[in-house]
């Protein structure tokens, strides 16, 4: 069974650099899973950031950007601010019409 | 304005059965697949089924094979997931997403409906 692997926390200072990852367990990312991130604030509903590795969904500002770094799909702030504070999930296209979703990262901006 | 709007959660005894609806609005609902997606309390996302656009190909997570249907009626912009022989892990919030028009991602999410199921 495939897995993706995120950090389950991260703790970023304001104004700070944020990079979340996500992994696969079957191996190295490419841009042939598709990956995506959305943002989660809880109890609300999740919100898409980015799609197609990289590719900024509309009305995301452009502290927020996707790609592959090394062999997993990256997800980062710059400028981090106070109201990115939320969590994070990747998902990946797994093919045969199946996605997955990582186990999410909960950012803390401090 | 695009919505997705759940309903028909509640609290169910294991082994019961529940059917949920999504009713969409402000896009051409025929020309998405569309997915479920849960989240357990206090957990993260998992993908539970989704339905081409047509309805003419279904799937389906492992942990739910054979125990949940996705339909829907393209006539009534509305997408269902019928949920038979439910067990207490089933519980968790359900909310339904629209693929993007390439299907690899989602674009727009409901904010869910609560099935609980417990004796």
């Amino acid at each position: 069974q495939t897995v993706l692997t995120q950090e389950p926390s991260f703790s970023a200072s304001p104004g700070g650099t944020v990079t979340l990852t996500c992994g696969l367990s079957s191996g190295s990312v490419s841009t042939n899973y598709y990956p995506s991130w959305y943002q989660q604030i809880p109890g609300q509903a999740p919100r898409t950031l980015i799609y197609n590795t990289n590719t900024r969904s509309s009305g995301v500002p452009d502290r927020f950007s996707g790609s592959i770094l090394g062999n997993k799909a990256a997800l980062t702030i710059t400028g981090a601010q106070a109201d990115d504070e939320s969590d994070y999930y990747c998902a990946m296209y797994m093919g045969s019409g199946i996605s997955i979703f990582g186990g999410g990262t909960k950012l803390t901006v401090l | 304005e695009v919505q997705v709007v759940e309903s028909g959660g509640g609290l169910v005894q294991p082994g019961g059965s529940l059917r949920l609806s999504c009713a969409a609005s402000g896009f051409t609902f025929s020309s998405h697949g569309m997915s479920w997606v849960r989240q357990a309390p206090g957990k993260g996302l998992e993908w539970v089924s989704a339905i081409s656009a047509t309805g003419y190909s279904v799937y389906y997570a492992d942990s739910v094979k054979g125990r949940f249907t996705i339909s829907r009626d393209n006539s009534k912009n509305t997408l269902y997931l019928q949920m038979n022989n439910l067990r207490a892990d089933d519980t968790g919030v359900y909310s339904c997403a629209r693929h993007s028009t390439d299907w690899y991602s989602f674009d727009y999410w409901g904010q869910g409906t609560l099935v609980t199921v417990s004796s």
